[in-house]
């Protein structure tokens, strides 16, 4: 059975804190996705990496940054938490094969509060 | 990508088909039809996907029509556990992999 782990499923934190999400996956994929979610706004790609050490910007990465250091591990960092980064954090993992093969494999979410 | 439009909710009986609608008339030849479910508090689950003929697993069918315009998401006997917010998307073959969540159809399954 595939999985996505996530190290935390709720997390409070102050603002100017440094924060660390990590991802775990064991299904040996390549690309792995950082995304958050909030009512009303959607899903919104923040990090993604093609791959160990390789990542590329989404849509949001102002605030945030990450690290790749091996292929199942995948970690997001708030260098300064703010109150607008409240939100739900999700992790997703890919196996980068031929066309058509885009699913996705998530993780159960992280529900970051920052007071 | 293509944009997809879904009904905001629907109420289905437990035990009965929940037929889940979905139009894309804007999609183009090389566009896949992706459908993902998200339980409360969780993260979102993939079910199936297609391009031109219909597909079957063991949570749901994906009828897409012949102009492909438009799909049906059937699971063929929901649950409780089915309740959920689901969601239809389309994805170019070349997509580097960015999902792209519309508002869904919000499902719910009574007993």
């Amino acid at each position: 059975d595939v999985k996505v782990t996530q190290s935390s499923r709720y997390l409070v934190k102050r603002t100017g804190e440094k924060v660390f999400l990590e991802c775990v996956q064991d299904m040996d994929h390549e690309n792995m996705f950082w995304y958050r979610q909030d009512p009303g706004l959607g899903l919104r790609l923040i990090y993604f990496s093609y791959d160990v050490k390789m990542k590329e910007k989404g849509d949001i990465p102002e605030g945030y940054s990450v690290s790749r250091e091996k292929k199942e591990r995948f970690s997001l960092i708030l260098e300064s938490a703010s109150t607008n980064q409240t939100s739900m954090y999700l992790c997703a993992s890919r196996h980068r094969g031929r066309v058509g093969t885009d699913t996705q494999y998530f993780g159960p979410g992280t529900r970051l509060t920052v007071l | 990508d293509a944009k997809t439009t879904q009904p905001p909710s629907m109420d289905c009986a437990e035990g009965r088909a929940a037929n889940l609608p979905c139009n894309h008339s804007t999609i183009s030849g090389n566009e896949y039809v992706y459908w993902y479910r998200q339980i409360h508090s969780q993260g979102p689950q993939y079910i199936i996907h297609g391009l031109k003929n219909n597909e079957t697993n063991e949570m749901a069918s994906l009828i897409i029509t012949e102009d492909r315009k438009s799909s049906t998401l059937i699971l063929p006997h929901a649950t409780l556990r089915d309740t959920a917010v689901y969601y239809c998307i389309v994805i170019s073959a070349d997509s580097w992999g960015k999902l792209q969540f519309g508002a869904g159809t919000q499902v719910v399954v009574t007993p």
